[in-house]
Order: C-alpha cells, then sequence, then structure tokens
C-alpha cells in the first residue's frame, strides 16, 4: 500500500512569490492535514481537510490557503512568501486516528 | 492550548543501551502519538497509544491518560534509532489538531 505522497520534494522561491505543495493520501483516508516545521518552532498545525472541506485552521495569516479535490488529493498555498516561511512543510492523512505523515516539502525562500 | 513537553531534551547513548523518554501534556488527551523524525525528515509512526501499553520489536510504550503522561522505551538501542522522537496529542476538544513536544534528539553511538 502506497503511503501519503508528497511533492515536490524541495523548492526553492524567492520573497514574494507563491508557492504550491501538493499531497495525496493513503487510499481510502479521506481527510488530509498541513503541518509546518520550522528552524526552531517545532511542528505546527496549518490546516485540516475533511471531505473536501476546510474543518480546522491554525494560527497562521490566510496568505496559507488551500484545496481538498474530490480524489481526497489536497494543495496548500502560500502566497507572498516571506523568509519566515521556509520550512519543512508536512502532510499527513488518516480515516480517523492515528495520523500517517508523508517524507515532506523543504520550501526555501530566498 | 494543550501544552505537550518531552524529556529529556537531548540524549547520547552507546549502541546496546536502553532509554526511556518522558511526554508529560497539560489537559486530557483523547489521541497519543509517538513519532520518529530521521535525519532525512520523514516523521515515521510508532505507537497509536491513547491509553494503556504497547510493544513493537525493541520498542515500547505506555501512556497513563490519568496522570497525563506517556513514555517511550528503547532496548538495545542501534545506531539506526538515532533521530528525534516526538509525542503529539490530541486535547479534548476533538478537534483532530496534534499539538507536538518539542522532542527528544536522541544519538546512539557505536
Amino acid at each position: 500500500e502506497a503511503g501519503v505522497t508528497q511533492s515536490p520534494t524541495h523548492l526553492i522561491k524567492t520573497r514574494g512569490q507563491q508557492a504550491t505543495l501538493r499531497c495525496s493520501p493513503i487510499s481510502g483516508h479521506t481527510s488530509v492535514y498541513w503541518y509546518q516545521q520550522a528552524l526552531g518552532l517545532g511542528l505546527q498545525f496549518l490546516l485540516w481537510y475533511d471531505e473536501g472541506e476546510e474543518r480546522n485552521r491554525g494560527n497562521f495569516p490566510p496568505r496559507f490557503s488551500g484545496r481538498q479535490f474530490p480524489n481526497y488529493s489536497s494543495e496548500l498555498n502560500v502566497n507572498a512568501l516571506e523568509l519566515e516561511d521556509s520550512a519543512l512543510y508536512l502532510c499527513a492523512s488518516s480515516l480517523s486516528f492515528p495520523l500517517h505523515f508523508g517524507n515532506g516539502t523543504r520550501l526555501t525562500v530566498t | 492550548g494543550i501544552q505537550v513537553e518531552q524529556s529529556p531534551p537531548d540524549l547520547i547513548l552507546q549502541e546496546g543501551a536502553n532509554s526511556t523518554l518522558r511526554c508529560n501534556f497539560s489537559d486530557s488527551v483523547n489521541n497519543l502519538q509517538w513519532f520518529h523524525q530521521n535525519p532525512w525528515g520523514q516523521l515515521i509512526n510508532l505507537f497509536y497509544i491513547p491509553s494503556g501499553t504497547k510493544q513493537n520489536g525493541r520498542l515500547s510504550a505506555t501512556t497513563v491518560a490519568t496522570e497525563r503522561y506517556s513514555l517511550l522505551y528503547i532496548s538495545s538501542s542501534q545506531t539506526t534509532d538515532s533521530g528525534v522522537y516526538f509525542c503529539a496529542v490530541e486535547g479534548p476538544m476533538g478537534d483532530y489538531k496534534l499539538s507536538f513536544g518539542a522532542g527528544t534528539t536522541v544519538t546512539v553511538r557505536a
């Protein structure tokens, strides 16, 4: 069974640009979660999507947004990139608990 | 929100040694997971353990929910056990939002 897959593995953007990160959940999972792991800040909850709807949101500005598609895959969009957005972005999926994480996308903003 | 404290922050072990990692949380929890993050950033699910005791090979975990703590035991440590171990909990709201501790960095020396 394939795990959670994320793309791209690495992404380099310039301040002010937009970044799009993608996540495919484990087959059968309807929920997708996004977490940010920034240096010195630990793992922080960003967004939770279930059945195509945003169900919960962490303490992040509106320029962090996303969506979930009918096939349950998900996109995370970060607009107007700032240097402090540089981080490892981890996607997880589940039907309920436990959550299963992908390998992450490392975003570098220069 | 719920606070998660992990101890010790750093642990250096000789190969073959045993160790105990601790996770304290500030409120009742609905769910609890232990993860291992390897040097490449992969977050691997070790245990889903909101209560009770589980074992998987050389690893075992115990959660005493009424006393608000969980323990992860590593026996006969190997160099591949090196990495960061995270405890993550879902608080009493049941909002599918995992709050992570700061992690314990384990280094196993040959």
